[in-house]
Formats: structure tokens, sequence, C-alpha cells
């Protein structure tokens, strides 16, 4: 049974501190989605990917959020330094990437909560 | 830009019964997929059900359905013979062919009541 897993499931930080959230997307997969919910914004795309290379990150705060796909099996998420704004669950989804005569599936993995005290 | 609006932030369905959950989209873009996702008090995001712009029939899988209607921009999901653990959350979604990014709308929270 293929899914995408995510470490840790569970975050408690304090503002400041470094925090690093990995997911490991389905085996042969090529796309790679980094997503926050909260309450306030809902659902919203932070990063993506496809076949490594990162095709959109205007989600994302760049001064202090930073995404990498150091190999195809592994896909990480840095905030440096973590506020409170920060607190959310973060999730990691991944698609076999149709093209552009398509779109795909999206598999979610559990999900990261962020709490930064 | 892609928009979903969900219209019902809670609905309460009696265990057995049909439900309905809308979903309204806008874009200009006339290749794009639907998709529905549940969302249980724990957490995951489970995916339920596609349908792309160009399918010429509505989706179904087991007990969900898509009820697409283009031209209203609509994409309504219909639960048969509602269960007690289709208590959850449910989000609809949009991307576009060749932009896997996902829309969301804001959700709607389901109830069955015994």
């Amino acid at each position: 049974d293929a899914r995408v897993t995510q470490t840790p499931r569970d975050k408690v930080t304090e503002m400041g501190q470094e925090v690093t959230m990995r997911c490991q997307p389905i085996l042969g997969h090529n796309t790679v989605f980094w997503y926050r919910q909260t309450m306030m914004q809902g659902l919203e795309l932070l990063a993506y990917f496809r076949n490594r290379a990162p095709l959109d990150d205007s989600g994302m705060p760049k001064d202090r959020f930073s995404a990498e796909m150091p190999d195809a099996t592994l896909a990480t998420l840095k905030i440096q330094p973590s506020e409170p704004r920060d607190s959310a669950v973060y999730f990691c989804a991944s698609g076999s990437g149709q093209g552009q005569t398509s779109t795909d599936t999206q598999y979610f993995g559990p999900g990261t909560r962020l709490t930064v005290l | 830009a892609q928009k979903i609006t969900q219209t019902q932030p809670g609905m309460f369905v009696q265990e057995k019964e049909a439900v309905t959950l809308d979903c309204t989209y806008d874009t200009s873009d006339p290749s794009y997929g639907l998709f529905w996702y549940k969302q249980p008090s724990s957490g995951e995001m489970i995916f339920l059900i596609y349908q792309g712009s160009y399918d010429q029939q509505n989706a179904t899988e087991g007990r969900y359905s898509l009820n697409f209607q283009k031209a209203r921009k609509s994409a309504n999901l219909v639960i048969s013979a509602s269960q007690l653990g289709d208590s959850a959350m449910y989000f609809c979604a949009m991307s576009l062919f060749g932009n896997e990014k996902l829309t969301f709308g804001t959700g709607t929270r389901l109830t069955i009541i015994p």
C-alpha cells in the first residue's frame, strides 16, 4: 500500500528555532507539493516540484522558508527562524505528473502539526 | 486565477440518506480537473473522486459520484446511503492541465446523525 510519509507528525518548538519537516513521496511519483492548512487561510500551496525541480514557490515566505528535494525520495521544508504565526499543519502530497494533457491526482501524507510557542 | 466556492459550512444528515455537497468553480482555462477530498477528525486528506473537464460522463467511485455541470461550473459531490464514518470535512479542489497545484475551497463539515 503506497503512501506518502511525513516526519515528524507533531513538532512543538520555540520562536526563533529552526524547523525541518521531511516527506517521502510515493515511489515513482515525480511531482511533490507542500501545503499549509490553518483555520484562517484554509489549505494553501507553499511549493511545488516536478522531477525534483522547483516549479512554483510563490506561496512561500522566502525570507524564512525553504523547500528542497535532495533526491527523488526526499523532500524537505525548512523554517528558519520559526514564528508563532507559522503554527499550522503542513502537508506533503505527491502525484504522477501527467503533463500538459491531463492533471494528476495528488495523494497526501498525514501532515506535520507544527506549534511555535 | 482559479477559485473554488463551497457555500455550505456545515451539514447534518440522517444516516442512510443521500447527501449532496455543493461546489462551484471559476476558471477561464478550458482544461482542468476537479477533485474531492475527505478530511476526518484524524486530520489526513483522503482522495475521493476526480472529474476531468473533457470527461463526457460523471465520475463515480463506489458510493461517491460527482455531479458535473460544466455550463454552470458546478461539481457537486453526492454520497449515497450515508454512514456514520462519512462524518468529516470535505474539500473541493481544482487544478489545470500541466499545472497540477491544487486550489481548494473552504470545505463543508458533514455530520451524519444516527
